[in-house]
């Protein structure tokens, strides 16, 4: 099965500067990858996502990257906020023929932006 | 409330006790998973049902019991657990289809404590 590797787990940036978490997938048939953010408290949400068929995708501050060769991904955010405070999960899915295929998370990294 | 609907929010029980678990959607969707949340752990995929057909078991153990009657609602049954299982239950729910992107809605979660 899937596995996927986030790194780093814990990552502090002074507000203004950038972040970037990499992650690091195993099953070479993937190909969707989002990234979720998780604020203290609750749900996890969709905040960007990727198909194997791109190299770079951006919303704004946000933009994710994709190396299919190396099996990497990586989400970048620019000019951080403290909103920006979270736990930020990647995934990686190898959907097949239009059926349901859970996501294989990372461990989640927790951003901390510091004022 | 709308999107994805869990009850209970909180629970505690016994290593004796039979509860369970119960998940809404009301987006229309045509999947709904079960995912355990643990600290400093991945978001572990549980159960996968699509169109009501339970498609994917990640070796979970049978004191973990889901239930699909149909495609709006989703029941993890419990018995015999152990403090182990102390974790935050997350529901979520997908529109499957050819595009092969698997974005999830999640719950807010239950969070159950194993006495």
């Amino acid at each position: 099965g899937e596995n996927v590797e986030q790194h780093p787990s814990t990552l502090s940036v002074q507000e203004g500067d950038s972040a970037v978490i990499k992650c690091t997938y195993s099953d070479s048939a993937s190909n969707y990858f989002p990234w979720y953010k998780q604020e203290l408290g609750k749900r996890p949400q969709l905040i960007i996502d990727i198909r194997s068929n791109v190299g770079e995708k951006k919303d704004q501050r946000i933009a994710v990257t994709l190396n299919k060769t190396a099996k990497h991904f990586s989400l970048h955010i620019t000019e951080t906020q403290p909103e920006d405070s979270a736990v930020y999960f990647c995934a990686a899915s190898s959907p097949s023929g239009g059926g349901a295929d859970g996501l294989t998370f990372g461990k989640g990294t927790h951003l901390i932006i510091q004022p | 409330e709308t999107g994805v609907t869990q009850t209970p929010r909180h629970l505690v029980m016994g290593m004796t006790n039979k509860k369970s678990l119960k998940c809404e959607q009301h987006l229309g969707h045509n999947a709904m998973y079960w995912y355990k949340q643990s600290a400093k752990k991945p978001l572990e995929l549980m159960f996968v049902y699509n169109f009501k057909e339970q498609t994917e078991n990640n070796s979970v153990p049978s004191r973990f019991s889901p239930e699909c009657p149909n495609s709006s609602h989703l029941f993890l049954h419990l018995h015999t657990l152990q403090p182990e299982d102390s974790a935050l239950y997350l529901c979520a729910s997908s529109q499957v289809g050819r595009s092969g992107a698997n974005v999830l809605t999640f719950g807010a979660g239950s969070r159950l404590t194993v006495l």
